[in-house]
């Protein structure tokens, strides 16, 4: 079946750090990835999304490339702000009618 | 102004009782989901409808049911509720299935 495997758990990094976020998919088609990001008691929002091989997409400082040749997604940004502190899910949609969420990824950024 | 509104936004049950969570999208979509975030597991995937028809269901147990009374509504039934069923409860919606999802603010259900 189609499934994603992230960076497990907790990340604390001091403002200032790289972060990077792994994510991993397995899948039996090509699909569209996504990484969702979700603040505390708020809701899940998309933040980046991608769908060609190599080409890179960024908001608010973050990036990912998609590589299919590793199936990877992972989720990079230079200079780790304490706002970026939340819950990040990546998320492969390939089966058309729903959108499935890896284990998330909890980021604390520490000043 | 939020698009996707979820009733009520905190909700307390008595184990065993019923309740109907309600989910309203103002957005044209023709998809919509509901999703389950406890403290236990991660975002969890319940069901996907299109067109008001039911595409997926991942959810083991037949006390949930979906209701889609309209193109852009979609409420949850719980019935027999359980503690373990605490969680919260987003409604999601989307313009097709492979595109962008958006969700609600989620409805926080403790069962008691």
């Amino acid at each position: 079946g189609d499934s994603v495997t992230q960076t497990e758990g907790l990340v604390t990094l001091t403002e200032g750090l790289p972060v990077m976020l792994n994510c991993t998919y397995q899948s039996t088609y090509s699909p569209f990835l996504f990484w969702y990001v979700q603040h505390l008691n708020e809701a899940p929002k998309l933040l980046l999304k991608s769908f060609t091989d190599n080409k890179r997409p960024e908001h608010q400082g973050f990036h990912a490339t998609l590589h299919k040749s590793s199936s990877s997604f992972h989720l990079q940004k230079s200079s780790a702000q304490l706002s970026d502190s939340a819950l990040y899910y990546c998320a492969p949609d390939n089966a058309g009618a729903k959108l499935t969420f890896g284990g998330g990824t909890r980021l604390t950024v520490r000043p | 102004d939020p698009k996707i509104i979820q009733k009520p936004k905190y909700l307390v049950a008595v184990t065993g009782s019923e309740k109907i969570l309600i989910c309203e999208q103002y957005l044209g979509h023709n998809a919509m989901y509901w999703y389950r975030q406890s403290a236990k597991k991660p975002l969890e995937f319940m069901f996907s409808y299109s067109y008001q028809k039911l595409m997926d269901n991942q959810t083991a147990s037949s006390r949930f049911q979906p209701q889609s009374s309209k193109k852009n509504h979609l409420d949850l039934q719980i019935t027999a509720l359980k503690p373990d069923d605490s969680a919260t409860y987003f409604c999601a919606s989307s313009p097709t299935g492979g595109t962008e999802v958006f969700f609600g603010k989620g409805t926080r259900l403790t069962v008691v």
